[in-house]
């Protein structure tokens, strides 16, 4: 079964642009989540989707958002990018059935934004 | 406020040594306790994980020690060896949420 994949692998912009981000979980997954990886703050929860609905969100400005399609892919989106932006953001995507046990979750490589 | 603190912030052991990093949490709704190990340029992946109706877990090298009096769990890495080497983060999970609380991570460095 292939694993989650994320693209681009890399990314370089400027103060003031936005960026998409895009991630494709494992199939028969339909929870797909967000998160940002810094060396200062380490992992931070960005939000969880799960069948097209965000079910959770972390504590991130409104300039982070995020959808995901029927498919069950995710996009998340960082507008009006700031020099902190720059981090490695990760997906991770878990089967997500709803009152079950905690399903465990699977990270992609991530995508480095850098922010100049 | 950061509701996992995890210790050291790195660690540099020998070949064949013991690796020992200690977790400690507050929300006591936690319910899961999973260990993920990054290496560079991939994202994290379970390495272990405990519930707290249980002291202790083994899987190969690889056992989670869990106090849930006093509210600490700890990863210990036996023989470590240099493949060894990567960033451990522990976590903690409430049922309701299902989303991970991280430790900041510790970095790892088994030399041979």
């Amino acid at each position: 079964k292939a694993g989650v994949t994320q693209t681009p692998r890399y990314l370089i912009k400027t103060r003031g642009q936005q960026v998409t981000l895009s991630c494709s979980p494992i199939s028969g997954h339909r929870s797909v989540s967000w998160y940002q990886q810094t060396p200062g703050q380490g992992l931070q929860f960005l939000f969880e989707y799960f069948s097209e609905t965000q079910r959770n969100k972390g504590n991130f400005p409104g300039r982070f958002s995020g959808r995901q399609f029927s498919n069950s892919r995710s996009e998340m989106n960082v507008s009006t990018l700031e020099l902190g932006d720059s981090a490695l953001y990760l997906c991770a995507s878990r089967s997500g059935l709803a009152g079950g046990q905690y399903n465990e979750q699977f990270f992609g490589p991530g995508t480095r934004l850098t922010v100049l | 406020q950061q509701q996992v603190k995890q210790s050291p912030q790195s660690l540099i052991v020998q070949k064949g040594g013991i690796s020992i990093i200690n977790c400690a949490y507050e929300n006591t709704a936690f319910d899961y306790f999973p260990w993920y190990q990054q290496f560079p340029g991939k994202g994290p992946a379970l390495l272990i994980a405990i519930r707290p109706d249980v002291s202790e877990k083994k899987e190969g090298r690889f056992t989670i020690s869990f106090n849930k009096s006093a509210k600490q769990f700890s990863l210990h890495i036996m023989d470590s060896q240099p493949g060894d080497s990567a960033t451990y983060f522990c976590a903690a999970v409430t049922g309701g949420s299902y989303i991970p609380t991280f430790g900041r991570g510790t970095s790892l460095i088994v030399h041979p």
